[in-house]
């Protein structure tokens, strides 16, 4: 069975651009959470998104949003980037059923904002 | 509030030694979740094991084992016979089980970094 998969792997993009990344849950998974890795603040909760819904949402900027697709997979959008935003971008994929908890992760997306 | 504490940042044991990174957490919930991750320089979050809050047995996978203790909101994990492959960031996450039909987020401790020497 295919992983959580996550395009692109690197990014390097400068202050105010603004970027999109990609997830491509586990087949059968229903529910993808995004989360930001960085070494000052740690694993942190983006959002949440359940049949193309948003179900749960962290403590981010408006700058930050997401969507999710019928076929499960999501992407993230980060506008008029900062040099704060250089982070290690994780996607989680969940079967999304009341006895599913565990968070399968991809790779990430190593994004540097310059 | 819910949070994750994993007071050792790093650990830096000889191979075959037997480790233990400590977990402790906090929640006013009654149905929760604790999981434990591995990553390794790849990056990737590896995921281990899940726990919930009302079945505190003791589990135990090959060289590792898990022991979660409600009355001290712990939740430690151990290595035994350390190898050179467990190298990685170790960390402990906590998860409400009061989300009704979110999945809800996961809240992670800031991970223990473990080398392992040959």
């Amino acid at each position: 069975k295919a992983g959580v998969t996550q395009t692109p792997r690197y990014l390097i993009k400068t202050r105010g651009q603004q970027v999109t990344l990609s997830c491509s849950p586990i087949s059968g998974h229903r529910s993808v959470s995004w989360y930001q890795q960085t070494p000052g603040q740690g694993l942190q909760f983006l959002f949440e998104y359940f049949s193309e819904t948003q179900r749960n949402k962290g403590n981010f900027p408006g700058r930050f949003s997401g969507r999710q697709f019928s076929n499960s997979r999501s992407e993230m959008n980060v506008s008029t980037l900062e040099l704060g935003d250089s982070a290690l971008y994780l996607c989680a994929s969940v079967k999304g059923d009341r006895f599913s908890h565990e968070q399968y992760f991809g790779p990430g997306t190593r994004l540097t904002v310059t | 509030a819910q949070k994750v504490t994993q007071a050792q940042t790093e650990i830096s044991v000889v191979e075959k030694e037997d480790v233990t990174l400590d977990c402790v957490y906090e929640t006013r919930d009654t149905t929760y979740y604790l999981f434990w991750y591995k990553q390794p320089p790849s990056g990737e979050l590896v995921f281990l094991i899940r726990r919930n809050s009302f079945d505190e047995q003791n589990e135990i996978s090959g060289r590792y084992s898990w022991n979660f203790q409600k009355s001290t909101s712990s939740f430690n994990f151990t290595i035994t016979a350390s190898q050179v492959v467990d190298s990685a960031v170790y960390f402990c996450a906590l998860k409400s089980g009061n989300y009704g039909g979110s999945q809800g987020n996961l809240i992670f401790g800031k991970g223990t970094k473990l080398s392992v020497k040959p």
